[in-house]
């Protein structure tokens, strides 16, 4: 089955703890992207990445790091959290024209 | 830069009411446009799209036309059920690029 996998799911963190939240395709989608979802604001972009070894920001990508060693894979990283970055966190893999799979999201609070 | 604009929710309707939300783009060249829906906890799905000029996207009884005239893709559905609850979210994408989304519009459906 086609789909976007991200763990955790859930997560609570004090500030400051480096984490990582793991995003997997299995579909072979060269262009991968973050998103963070947050009341009222929609959905931000925060990195995306048109192939392996290739990435680049998007709207807001203070306080985050990604990367891509492999086309299936794009961790999103964040070396030290605040409590602004708490929020609901969406990978999404994407065949062109505009076909895009979203993974169930990971929801993340920092104390 | 491409941007698009629905209308702010949320909106609270009775079962079998005529729903209409409203979408309007800004955008170079010629966008796909689509329309997402997030049910509670759970990720964005792909609910319909269209990707040329006057094009109908359709699925699940919810419709929305490609109108290049007035800039619009406003998604519409005759008679909505309880199950229709969620966040709908209006996006576009013009060639390889990333998605643009609307700040989505939250849709409860009482019985």
């Amino acid at each position: 089955e086609a789909q976007v996998t991200q763990n955790p799911r859930y997560l609570i963190t004090v500030t400051g703890k480096k984490l990582t939240v793991t995003c997997s395709q299995n579909m072979n989608h060269e262009y991968m992207s973050w998103y963070r979802q947050d009341p009222g604001l929609g959905l931000r972009q925060i990195y995306y990445s048109m192939n392996v070894e290739v990435t680049d920001k998007g709207d807001v990508p203070e306080g985050y790091k990604v990367s891509r060693k492999e086309k299936r894979n794009f961790p999103l990283i964040l070396e030290s959290p605040s409590p602004n970055q708490t929020s609901l966190y969406f990978c999404a893999s994407t065949s062109f024209p505009g076909q895009v799979r979203f993974g169930p999201g990971t929801r993340l609070t920092v104390t | 830069g491409d941007s698009v604009t629905q209308m702010e929710g949320p909106v609270t309707l009775s079962e079998e009411a005529f729903l209409t939300i409203n979408c309007t783009y800004t955008a170079t060249g010629y966008p796909s446009l689509f329309w997402y829906v997030q049910y509670p906890g759970e990720g964005l799905q792909l609910l319909l799209k269209a990707t040329k000029a006057d094009d109908k996207g359709s699925n699940k009884g919810f419709e929305a036309t490609y109108r290049k005239e007035t800039t619009s893709f406003h998604l519409e559905k005759g008679s909505v059920q309880v199950s229709d609850s969620a966040v709908y979210f209006c996006a576009l994408s013009s060639g390889n690029t990333p998605l643009v989304f609307g700040k989505g519009t939250r849709l409860s459906v009482i019985a």
